[in-house]
């Protein structure tokens, strides 16, 4: 099946610093890609939608200057942390859509493993 | 109340032993993905649905959709340690298809 990966798969850095979280899809072209978080004993939570050369669509309560997303190639999109707390701490897992929406089709999400995050 | 409900919200069972977990939605399934977690580790795809009454299985587990419903279950026959970990069932609820994700439901397989 379908790759998507990410990175890195654990990072830690201080407070106040930016963190960049690179999701992969390695061999199909995803122009669709999603950005999810995940905190200790919790579901996923969806943070935004990244199109490939739009800009991400965040749901409601995310912080669109806190987590900036960038959909540069059909292969590539980047979450962004910037000034980074100790709250941010999660675990960020990204998802890519091989094909475009269309009403009626259900297409196939493939996840990336996920990077876990810690902010001291 | 969230869109998509999971029960039950942890299960342990001893091993050998079936189980079933539901996942209930709000609103109309045009589909239904079944995850597996490990905490702290990615996603593993079980199965998507697509159809309702479709049934799909892949060793020992089997997961059925009933769209009328806007449920499906996941049964695993004569469990083992190995099926240990979370389940997540997902749904396209979101106005791009974008996976809405039920709250997950932590098994544990005793030996």
């Amino acid at each position: 099946g379908a790759v998507v990966s990410q990175h890195p798969s654990r990072v830690i850095c201080k407070s106040g610093t930016s963190v960049k979280i690179e999701c992969r899809s390695l061999d199909f072209q995803a122009t669709t890609m999603f950005w999810y978080r995940q905190f200790p004993k919790q579901s996923l939570m969806l943070m935004a939608t990244s199109n490939e050369g739009s800009k991400a669509t965040y749901e409601q309560g995310v912080e669109k200057d806190k987590f900036l997303i960038n959909h540069a190639s059909l292969t590539l999109s980047t979450l962004t942390v910037t000034s980074a707390h100790p709250e941010d701490s999660s675990f960020y897992i990204c998802s890519a859509r091989d094909s475009p929406y269309v009403r009626g089709d259900v297409e196939t999400q493939y996840f990336g493993p996920g990077t876990r995050l810690l902010v001291l | 109340s969230q869109e998509l409900e999971q029960s039950p919200q942890s299960l342990i069972v001893q091993e050998g032993k079936n189980l079933t977990i539901n996942c209930t939605s709000s609103k109309t399934l045009y589909g239904l993905y079944w995850y597996k977690q490990k905490y702290g580790e990615g996603l593993i795809f079980l199965m998507m649905l697509q159809k309702g009454g479709e049934e799909k299985s892949h060793e020992k587990i089997t997961a059925k959709l009933d769209e009328k419903k806007q449920q499906s279950s996941l049964h695993i026959t004569a469990s083992q340690p190995s099926h240990a970990g979370i389940y997540l069932c997902g749904a396209p609820l979101g106005s791009a298809r974008q996976l809405t994700f039920g709250s997950g439901t932590q098994l544990t397989v005793l030996p």
